[in-house]
C-alpha cells in the first residue's frame, strides 16, 4: 500500500492565482481531512469529509475548496492564492473517527508571493 | 477555549539518555489523547493513542502517560537514538466529535546529538 500520498511536494503561487493540492489514499478509509501547519502553532483544519459526496468545513476554510468523488480522492482547491496561504498543507485519512489512527501524506510545502 | 500546550518547546540531549516531554490540556471531557512523531520534511506518524481510562501505553522505547486528574500526559524517550530527532506532538480529541474536533498541541522539538 502507498498510503496518503500527496502532490506536488513544493509550490509556488502568485497572489490571485488558483491551483488543486492532490490528495490519494489506497486503504479505502472512509474518513479524510486537510489541515495546514504553521510554526509555532498546532495543525488546523481546514476542510474534511466523512464520505464520498459528504464534506464539511473544519477551523480555517476560508479561500478554500474540497470536492470528494470517490473514497479514494480528496483534492483541495485554492481559488484565489493569498500570503496568507503560505503554509505546509497535509492530508490525512482513518478507518472511522474519533478513535481510530490517523494517517498523514507527506505534505505540501506552498509559497505564495 | 480548549486547549493543548507542550513543553518544552525544544530540547537537546546526548544519544542514549532518556527524556520526558509533558503535554497539559484544558479539554474536558475528552475521548482519547493521541502522541505523534513528525520527521522533519514529513507527516505526523501516530505513535500512542489513549483512551481517557488510560493511565500509560507503550510503543517500543516510548511510553505515554495520562494524568485524568491533573490533565496532564507525558512521553518518555527511552534510550534516545538519533533517529528520535523529530517534532512531537500531543493531541486531544473532545469527547462529542470526530476528526474535526481534534485538538493539536504545537509540539516538541527534540533534537538527540552524537
Amino acid at each position: 500500500n502507498a498510503g496518503v500520498t500527496q502532490t506536488p511536494k513544493f509550490q509556488v503561487l502568485k497572489t490571485g492565482q488558483s491551483m488543486t493540492l492532490q490528495c490519494a489514499q489506497d486503504m479505502n478509509h472512509e474518513y479524510m481531512s486537510w489541515y495546514r501547519q504553521d510554526p509555532g502553532m498546532g495543525l488546523r483544519l481546514i476542510h474534511y469529509s466523512v464520505g464520498a459526496g459528504i464534506t464539511d468545513q473544519g477551523e480555517v476554510p476560508n479561500g478554500y475548496n474540497v470536492s470528494r468523488s470517490t473514497t479514494e480522492d480528496f483534492p483541495l482547491r485554492l481559488l484565489s492564492a493569498a500570503p496568507s496561504q503560505t503554509s505546509v498543507y497535509f492530508c490525512a485519512s482513518s478507518e472511522d473517527r474519533g478513535t481510530d489512527t490517523q494517517y498523514f501524506g507527506p505534505g505540501t510545502r506552498l509559497t505564495v508571493l | 477555549k480548549n486547549q493543548v500546550e507542550q513543553s518544552p518547546q525544544s530540547l537537546i540531549i546526548l544519544e542514549g539518555k532518556n527524556c520526558t516531554l509533558q503535554c497539559n490540556y484544558t479539554v474536558s471531557p475528552f475521548s482519547n489523547l493521541r502522541w505523534y512523531k513528525q520527521d522533519t520534511g514529513r507527516g505526523p506518524v501516530s505513535l500512542t493513542i489513549m483512551t481517557f481510562s488510560e493511565n500509560t501505553k507503550s510503543n517500543g522505547r516510548y511510553t505515554a502517560t495520562l494524568d485524568a486528574d491533573t490533565k496532564q500526559s507525558s512521553l518518555h524517550i527511552t534510550a534516545s537514538q538519533l533517529s528520535d530527532s523529530a517534532s512531537y506532538i500531543c493531541v486531544v480529541s473532545p469527547l462529542r466529535g470526530g476528526y474535526n474536533k481534534l485538538i493539536f498541541g504545537a509540539g516538541t522539538r527534540l533534537a538527540v546529538h552524537p
